[in-house]
């Protein structure tokens, strides 16, 4: 079975300092996806970023990129430039190699001082 | 505008009521999803579909139905067999084939 790991249930972060929310995955599938969504307080869940198990460049959407270390199982995420609005609960997420389900991490609350 | 819509916003039941949650998209998506939030914590499968009339169990599916008459709705409904209901409910749908989920602004339902 999949399963997702975040360690860090509160980071608390200055305003433009960059930042790295941990996920640490178990999976014994070859092919699979991790992905990051942020929720804001108002409960949507918003796409970060995506990579694939088989992806050799690390994944980067604006000021998002994902640490993908395939060896060690992680798949941190990184924020740079950190902005107020970046306040959030960031979930951590993985499928499954049929890519039919997301299996989700308890997720990490960000917060954002200025 | 392509999305997901999920009714209603906030939802009230007594207890032994059944109840219905909408879930709508206009993106052509085959897949839907359903899924579980209780307060601080991840989200957790309940149920999905990957073509029309064809629905599989998730990881909590116990009290809960679904339905898949049409490619754009995914009705959930949280039966009186669901001993703790109140939470926070998200419908996503995706690609068929693709993993990339698109979110609902979910309903929160609270059982009184």
């Amino acid at each position: 079975a999949q399963k997702i790991t975040q360690t860090q249930p509160g980071m608390f972060v200055q305003e433009k300092e960059a930042v790295t929310l941990d996920c640490t995955y178990d999976t014994s599938d070859q092919s699979y996806g991790l992905f990051w969504y942020k929720q804001p307080s108002s409960g949507e869940m918003i796409f970060l970023i995506y990579q694939g198990s088989y992806d050799e460049q690390n994944a980067t959407e604006g000021r998002y990129s994902l640490n993908f270390q395939k060896a060690r199982k992680s798949a941190n995420l990184v924020i740079s430039a950190s902005q107020l609005g970046d306040s959030a609960m960031y979930f951590c997420a993985m499928s499954d190699q049929g890519a039919q389900k997301l299996v989700f991490g308890q997720g990490t609350r960000l917060t954002i001082n200025p | 505008d392509g999305g997901i819509t999920q009714s209603p916003k906030y939802l009230f039941r007594k207890e032994g009521q059944n109840v219905t949650l909408s879930c709508e998209q206009n993106l052509n998506h085959d897949a839907m999803y359903w899924y579980r939030q209780d307060p601080g914590q991840g989200l957790r499968l309940i149920y999905y579909s990957q073509i029309v009339n064809d629905f599989q169990k998730g990881d909590i599916a116990e009290g809960y139905s679904v339905s898949r008459e049409k490619k754009e709705s995914f009705p959930l409904t949280v039966t009186s067999a669901q001993k703790n209901p109140t939470a926070f409910y998200l419908c996503a749908s995706s690609i068929s084939g693709q993993s990339e989920q698109f979110f609902g602004p979910g309903t929160r339902l609270t059982v009184l």
